[in-house]
């Protein structure tokens, strides 16, 4: 069974950081494009960023471009999401989700349980 | 930036009645268009890819059609486990953007 369970959320202040780990299980991880997919209390859902199979290129949403990192462990079947300069905006449940094994984007599934962000004083 | 725009915003519907879902997008995606459902607490689930492609799973009361602008989500007789928030999503460009949502609500 494919499997992505998301860590790290939690409560952060105002231009703090955090690192949101996604840990896949039940495909071979390293042949598929991976997302982080955001969605604020009661809004829609947001795309964040994308990463290849081999970590090589990258792509982000215009608002988190230079604050936010997109990484992969291919070893650990792992991805990340380093977020720094974190904003009240930022507050949202981000998604980790699967993308395709072809080359360019695709679509988004499965997605994991979700962790929340919530940047606050 | 491609604008996907979904209406209307609420269907409001009972069991055993169709959904008829639009999503409209600011210039020509091709058939590079999903749908995805979310229902409270969840993760959304992909239901249609490439326009109109049902995903692993997902029973054939669900429809995607269209190409270019103009895409539709149909679900041919609602059952209670349909109320939810469907989502479209393009992939045709970067950024990949999503449409703003619409919630089918029991009537």
């Amino acid at each position: 069974e494919v499997q992505l369970v998301e860590s790290g959320g939690g409560l952060v202040q105002p231009g703090g950081s955090l690192r949101l780990s996604c840990a896949a299980s039940g495909f071979t991880f390293s042949r598929y494009w991976m997302s982080w997919v955001r969605q604020a209390p009661g809004k829609g859902l947001e795309w964040v960023a994308n990463i290849k199979q081999d970590g090589n290129e990258k792509y982000y949403v215009d608002s988190v471009k230079g604050l936010f990192t997109i990484s992969r462990d291919n070893a650990k079947n792992s991805l990340f999401l380093q977020m720094n300069s974190l904003r009240a905006e930022d507050t949202a449940v981000y998604y980790c989700a699967r993308g395709g094994a072809e080359p360019g984007p695709d679509w988004f599934d499965p997605w994991g349980q979700g962790t929340l962000v919530t940047v606050s004083s | 930036e491609i604008v996907l725009t979904q209406s209307p915003a609420t269907l409001s519907l009972s069991p055993g009645e169709r959904a008829t879902l639009s999503c409209r997008a600011s210039q020509s995606v091709s058939s590079y268009l999903a749908w995805y459902q979310q229902k409270p607490g969840q993760a959304p689930r992909l239901l249609i890819y490439d326009a109109s492609n049902r995903a692993t799973g997902i029973p054939a009361r669900f429809s995607g059609s269209g190409s270019g602008t103009d895409f539709t989500l149909t679900i041919s007789s609602l059952e209670p486990e349909d109320f939810a928030v469907y989502y479209c999503q393009q992939r045709r460009n970067w950024p990949l953007t999503f449409g703003g949502g619409t919630s089918v609500e029991i009537k």
